[in-house]
């Protein structure tokens, strides 16, 4: 079985100021960790994705994710934030059989502050 | 390629109707996915298919819900009788391969009164 979780269903930041969406996941097989970015009224749209390779993934607008392995960590991270980065934020693990289930967490809404 | 495409993009039905969602995956993927989106569950996995089999419906709520992929291109959600509660955002995605990012439509908006 798989699940996320992502610590704090709020995050607000300056604009200009780093970001961080924390996520922790479970998985008895490696896991696959996505990140995904819903805004207003709109379906998700993929950020990032690590499925093996290098821990260090970026994505786009400027986002990254660190695979951590020893701590079951996958954050998100944007150096400086932008007004436009004002959405929900997902993480999801997947992994296992060819069949498997993509597991989202219960989501991060992110304020950005003029 | 067209991307997800889920029809209609709102629906408002009164209560005990019968309500059909729809969508076309991407050409080419093999598994599809049907969450749903409330302010108070977040995004609930209803059921996925892989080769247009179902794998896992343990999340469809109740008998009320049913769904079908008939062929690789389509797929159906309905619900019948429809009630209030179900009103919510239905989001409909596929995926290529194992392993691989889903890719999501735009979603229906049901509103059930």
């Amino acid at each position: 079985a798989q699940s996320v979780t992502q610590l704090g269903s709020h995050v607000s930041v300056s604009e200009g100021a780093l970001v961080l969406l924390r996520c922790n996941y479970s998985s008895s097989v490696p896991p696959y960790l996505f990140w995904y970015v819903q805004y207003p009224n709109q379906g998700l749209q993929l950020l990032l994705k690590y499925t093996t390779g290098a821990t260090l993934v970026k994505g786009i607008n400027g986002f990254e994710a660190e695979f951590k392995k020893s701590e079951t960590s996958f954050h998100l991270t944007k150096p400086s934030a932008h007004m436009s980065d004002a959405a929900e934020y997902f993480c999801a693990v997947g992994g296992g059989t060819s069949g498997s289930r993509l597991t989202f967490g219960e989501g991060t809404q992110l304020t950005v502050n003029p | 390629d067209a991307g997800v495409i889920q029809s209609p993009r709102h629906e408002v039905t009164e209560m005990g109707q019968e309500v059909t969602l729809r969508c076309k995956p991407i050409s080419g993927h093999n598994s599809l996915f049907w969450y749903r989106q409330t302010m108070m569950r977040g995004l609930e996995l209803l059921i996925y298919f892989n080769n247009n089999v179902p794998i896992d419906d343990s999340g469809m709520p109740e008998d009320r819900f049913s769904a079908k992929m008939p062929n690789a291109s389509f797929s159906t959600l309905k619900i019948q009788p429809s009630e209030p509660r179900d009103s919510a955002v239905y989001f409909c995605a596929s995926r290529g391969t194992p392993n691989t990012e889903a890719f999501f439509g735009q979603g229906t908006r049901l509103t059930v009164v």
